[in-house]
């Protein structure tokens, strides 16, 4: 069975601009979930979706965006990129909320 | 509002000695508690859950963490340290109905030396 596959591994960007990254989860999970990974905050929730829909979002600003699709992959936006929004992100996978999460990878961005 | 706290940025251990990772939870509810590993460059692996079925939980690797309700601690523990034990490891708890949200502590990096 296939892990949770995002893409892209690594992107830079420069401020301003705006980002997308793509999650599939593993095949069966309904449930997507995505992390900021940062050396100063640590690890931070972003938002989880379960079929199509948003069900909690946490304390980031509004530029920070996603949707899931039918087929449950996921797409994470940041618009008007900031220095700080150079961070890890992390999706993360469950079959139903409140369960064992899988977390793919990482897509590692990089602000200038 | 739940939290965690691990007690140490930075372990440091020999190849066959025992292994102990300390975090302390706040929680107003029975939590639901988690340990995940990070390799360099590699996404987070769950070591382990607790969910109160008991309060000795066995995970992957030979790691284990007991829960301590009186102490509100949930140490992590493996009896001999491998060289890829190498990592950072997070102490995590989850929001109870908060759909797969979780608290995340800041992190012990664990060092193993030959």
């Amino acid at each position: 069975k296939a892990g949770v596959t995002q893409t892209p591994r690594y992107l830079i960007k420069t401020r301003g601009q705006q980002v997308t990254l793509s999650c599939s989860p593993i095949s069966g999970h309904r449930s997507v979930s995505w992390y900021q990974q940062t050396p100063g905050q640590g690890l931070q929730f972003l938002f989880e979706y379960f079929s199509e829909t948003q069900r909690n979002k946490g304390n980031f600003p509004g530029r920070f965006s996603g949707r899931q699709f039918s087929n449950s992959r996921s797409e994470m936006n940041v618009s008007t990129l900031e220095l700080g929004d150079s961070a890890l992100y992390l999706c993360a996978s469950s079959f139903q909320a409140d369960e064992k999460l899988f977390f793919g990878s990482g897509t590692q961005l990089s602000v200038l | 509002a739940q939290s965690v706290t691990q007690l140490d940025s930075h372990v440091s251990v020999s190849e066959g000695t025992p292994v102990l990772l300390r975090c302390n939870y706040s929680s107003s509810y029975s939590p639901s508690l988690f340990w995940y590993v990070q390799h360099p460059n590699k996404g987070l692996q769950l070591l382990l859950k607790y969910t109160s079925a008991a309060t000795l939980v066995k995970g992957i690797n030979g790691f284990e963490a007991e829960f301590k309700k009186s102490e509100t601690s949930f140490h992590l523990t493996k009896p001999s340290a491998h060289m890829s034990d190498a990592a950072e490891y997070f102490c995590v708890v989850s929001v109870s109905g908060g759909y797969n949200k979780l608290i995340f502590g800041a992190g012990t990096r664990l060092a193993v030396h030959p």
